[in-house]
This record gives structure tokens, C-alpha cells and sequence, in this order.
């Protein structure tokens, strides 16, 4: 099944301590990227990816790291989460942007 | 910087009306999709227009892309308890993607 895979779905975590959300897909997409989906504000995207090793930045990169080693696997880092960062993060994969993007389930994140 | 504006932000129907939501914006966009989330879900797909003044109908769904590619409608025909979510438009412009705040639409049985 074509998917895109996101892990944790939930996570409870503690200011200051690093963290990774893991994202995969399995349709050889070259597009991916990463939002968070606040209430009032929408999805706002944080990084994107158009192929391996390149990245750049979306609308709200501050407190964000991301890698593209490989052309499944776009991780997304908080290297030192904080309360403001609490939100639901999406990863997507796309073929090409025109054609529409490819949701995970979402993780839920809480900093306290 | 909100790209896209969608209205209205809520709406609340019985089953069987019809209705249409927008989507504006001051941008050309090269391609504008609609997506359907539900709560706690991923956005999913319903469709991507590319060309200005196109229409797409996918079942009781027509959707319109307008003729500048700034702006599109999302209709339903004869709406029902099942298409209760939220609803996302999204345009790529360059690079980067921008969704819109959504609609969230209730359908009362």
C-alpha cells in the first residue's frame, strides 16, 4: 500500500531534550516535507525537500532540523524543544508538487 | 503571510442542501488542489487543477479553477452526514506550498 509513514503518532516530551519524528514513504516520491497544523493558523510548512540532500526552508523553520540522506526517509529534529512547538506535525511526499501531496497520519506533539 | 483565504471559515448544513466554498488569493498559482481532513488525520487528496477555468467533477464534487489561477470553488451537490470535515485548498507557487485556513463543513442528518 502506497503510504506515507510518520513515527511517533503521540509523544510527550520535556523542554530542552532532543527529539526526532521519523517520516518514510514507499512511492519513490521525490518531494517531501514537513507542516504543522495549529488551530487558527492552519498548516504552515517547515522544511521542504526536492530531492535527496536538498532541503530548504518552508513559512516557520526556527527550532527545526531536517536530513535527506536517502530518498524515502525525511526525519525531522527538534534539537532543543520548547512549549511553542506543541503542535500536530504532517509529513508529505509528493512526485511533483502539481500533482498533489501525500499525508501521513500525523504526530502529535507536546512539550511541557 | 496567508496566500490563501478560504470562506466561510464554518458551515453547518442539513443533509441534502447544497453548497460552495472558496478559496481567494492575490497569487497566480501554478497548480491548486483541494484535500478533505478529518480530525486527528492526515489532509487527503480530492483533486489538483492546473489549468485556468478548469472544472473537474468527482461524484457529487465539482470543483473550478478561476481563469487567472488566483481563486477556485469547491461545490457539493446534495450533501451528506459523510462529507463532514475539514476542507483544505493548497497552491504551489516556486517551491513551496501554501494550504489555506480550511472550512469546516458539518452535515446534519
Amino acid at each position: 500500500e502506497a503510504q506515507v509513514t510518520q513515527n511517533p503518532r503521540y509523544l510527550i516530551t520535556v523542554t530542552g531534550k532532543k527529539l526526532t519524528v521519523t517520516c518514510s514513504q514507499n512511492m519513490n516520491h521525490e518531494y517531501m516535507s514537513w507542516y504543522r497544523q495549529d488551530p487558527g493558523l492552519g498548516l504552515r510548512q517547515i522544511y521542504y525537500s526536492m530531492n535527496v540532500e536538498v532541503t530548504d526552508k518552508g513559512d516557520v523553520p526556527e527550532g527545526y532540523k531536517v536530513s535527506r540522506k536517502e530518498k524515502r526517509n525525511f526525519p525531522l529534529i527538534l534539537e532543543s524543544p520548547s512549549p511553542n512547538q506543541t503542535s500536530l506535525y504532517f509529513c508529505a511526499s509528493s512526485r511533483r508538487e502539481r500533482y498533489g501531496y501525500t499525508f501521513g497520519s500525523g504526530t502529535r506533539l507536546t512539550v511541557v | 503571510t496567508q496566500l490563501l483565504e478560504q470562506s466561510p471559515q464554518f458551515l453547518s448544513i442539513q443533509e441534502g442542501e447544497n453548497l460552495t466554498v472558496y478559496c481567494n488569493s492575490s497569487s497566480v498559482f501554478s497548480s491548486l488542489q483541494w484535500y478533505r481532513q478529518e480530525p486527528g488525520e492526515g489532509p487527503v487528496l480530492l483533486v489538483t487543477v492546473v489549468t485556468g477555468g478548469e472544472v473537474k467533477k468527482l461524484k457529487r464534487l465539482t470543483f473550478q479553477f478561476g481563469d487567472a489561477r488566483k481563486d477556485s470553488s469547491l461545490h457539493i451537490t446534495a450533501a451528506q452526514p459523510g462529507d463532514t470535515g475539514l476542507y483544505l485548498c493548497a497552491g504551489g507557487s516556486g517551491n513551496q506550498f501554501y494550504f489555506g485556513t480550511g472550512t469546516s463543513l458539518t452535515v446534519i442528518p
